[in-house]
């Protein structure tokens, strides 16, 4: 089964902006949206965002997300030195009856 | 409050079985979708298996199809993933997740290593 896209790293400077992106196609992310997950090493995935564009109970604000197309995206601000991690888009694929995950992003606080 | 706690897992030898069991506090698994993930080491998430409300539709991934039945047991509140004729391949850590839109809670992980 074909996953989502993701870029595979990201970097960005203490207290700047990163946004990650995920791309996928019309059966997934352009039809129910993606959901987005933190992962720390050694430790389970985190839900940030929903894609029913909810963020959970107990995330920061400074979490958002977005959605264009087939091409969903997650917004961190004012990045801090935790939100170092692995970053996952998921959907559920409609056409092939199966949730699909990208490959992950691991994201740098420099 | 919502808790996965999962049990099983092990060293196991290639073509043997082992069960996976994902206990549920805090929520009815009848009630909603329950899945199984995957990572192998050094790697990304892997979706393994759904199984949908009321145990209707299950959904595998095609290199576990045959091989992994997921089930819940409604009378203990939890979710077991049934593994067989397992390959080396199949070595990582399965954690269970609620689905709930996206998956939003998760187990702790098990650690499923197939080794000779």
């Amino acid at each position: 089964q074909a996953g989502l896209t993701q870029p595979p790293s990201v970097s960005k400077g203490l207290g700047q902006t990163a946004t990650l992106t995920c791309t996928g196609n019309s059966n997934n992310v352009g039809n129910q949206g993606a959901g987005w997950l933190q992962q720390h090493q050694g430790h389970p995935p985190k839900l940030l965002w929903s894609n029913n564009y909810n963020r959970p109970s107990g995330i920061s604000e400074r979490f958002s997300a977005s959605r264009s197309g087939n091409t969903a995206s997650l917004t961190i601000t004012g990045l801090q030195p935790e939100d170092e991690a692995d970053y996952y888009c998921s959907a559920w694929d409609s056409s092939l009856s199966a949730r699909v995950f990208g490959g992950g992003t691991k994201l740098t606080v420099l | 409050e919502v808790q996965l706690v999962q049990s099983g897992g092990g060293l196991v030898q290639p073509g043997g079985s082992l069960r996976l069991s994902c206990e549920a506090s805090g929520f009815t698994v009848s009630r909603y979708w329950m899945t199984w993930v995957r990572q192998a080491p050094g790697k990304g998430l892997e979706w393994v298996a759904t199984i949908q409300l009321d145990g209707s539709e299950e959904n595998y991934v095609d290199s576990v199809k045959g091989r992994f039945t997921i089930s819940r047991d409604n009378a203990k509140n939890s979710l077991h993933l049934q593994m067989n004729s397992l390959r080396v391949e199949d070595t990582a850590v399965y954690y269970c997740a609620r689905e709930n839109w996206s998956p939003d809670y998760w187990g702790q992980g098990s650690l499923v290593t197939i080794s000779s």
